[in-house]
């Protein structure tokens, strides 16, 4: 199956710096990516949807200057939070929408966890 | 607004038994529905989705069934594996193959010997 990693896996910061979590589809090329946030025990939830080339599109109450998405290749996106605050801490994860074999669908990282403190 | 809702938290179920994992949903516009499992601390894995056009699809031991007059589907694990123990994830989506996931709440299964 496609495989979708990201980097780093976890990451502990402290308030006021910015942290750049990185999403890379491995065997095929994602001309989407979306990055969702989960708190415990609670739902994914997506923040972006990122095109190749394009600029990221933002889910309602999502601040884009503050959770700033890049798109270069067909293969990689990046999610940097910057000025990340202790309400940042959360578990992120991508997911990558290409096609892989004769499948066109999303497949997700293994996350990130994120700790500000 | 919940688009995507999975009213059960936890389920508790024995080994060999059958799982029934339930997920309604609001929108009339979603046409395809997924079921994802997820471990702490991972990334969701994609189980089996359904297109609007069936009401049934079957793979291995899960099944999933599809009411769209009720906007209801549902998963069926049968029978039943300690390994299944998991948060299980319904997932919809509008036309279009790219388009954004909407998730339910999810569902904790435990699976005892």
């Amino acid at each position: 199956g496609a495989v979708v990693s990201q980097h780093p896996s976890w990451v502990i910061c402290k308030s006021g710096t910015s942290v750049k979590i990185e999403c890379r589809s491995l065997d095929f090329q994602a001309t989407t990516m979306f990055w969702y946030r989960q708190f415990p025990k609670q739902s994914l939830m997506l923040m972006a949807t990122s095109n190749e080339g394009s600029k990221a599109t933002y889910e309602q109450g999502v601040e884009k200057d503050k959770f700033l998405i890049n798109h270069a290749s067909l293969t990689l996106s990046t999610l940097t939070v910057t000025s990340a605050h202790p309400e940042d801490s959360s578990f992120y994860i991508c997911s990558a929408a290409g096609l892989a074999g004769i499948s066109y669908e999303q497949y997700f990282g293994p996350g990130t966890r994120l700790t500000v403190t | 607004d919940q688009q995507v809702k999975q009213n059960s938290p936890s389920l508790s179920v024995q080994e060999g038994r059958i799982s029934i994992l339930n997920c309604d949903y609001t929108n009339s516009m979603f046409d395809y529905f997924l079921w994802y499992k997820k471990y702490p601390a991972e990334g969701p894995t994609f189980l089996i989705s359904i297109s609007s056009i069936k009401d049934k699809n079957e793979d291995g031991r899960f099944t999933v069934f599809l009411n769209k007059s009720a906007k209801h589907l549902s998963l069926h694990i049968v029978p039943s594996q300690p390994g299944d123990s998991a948060v299980y994830f319904c997932a919809a989506r509008e036309s279009g193959t790219a388009s954004k996931l909407t998730f339910g709440t999810g569902t904790r299964l435990q699976v005892t010997l």
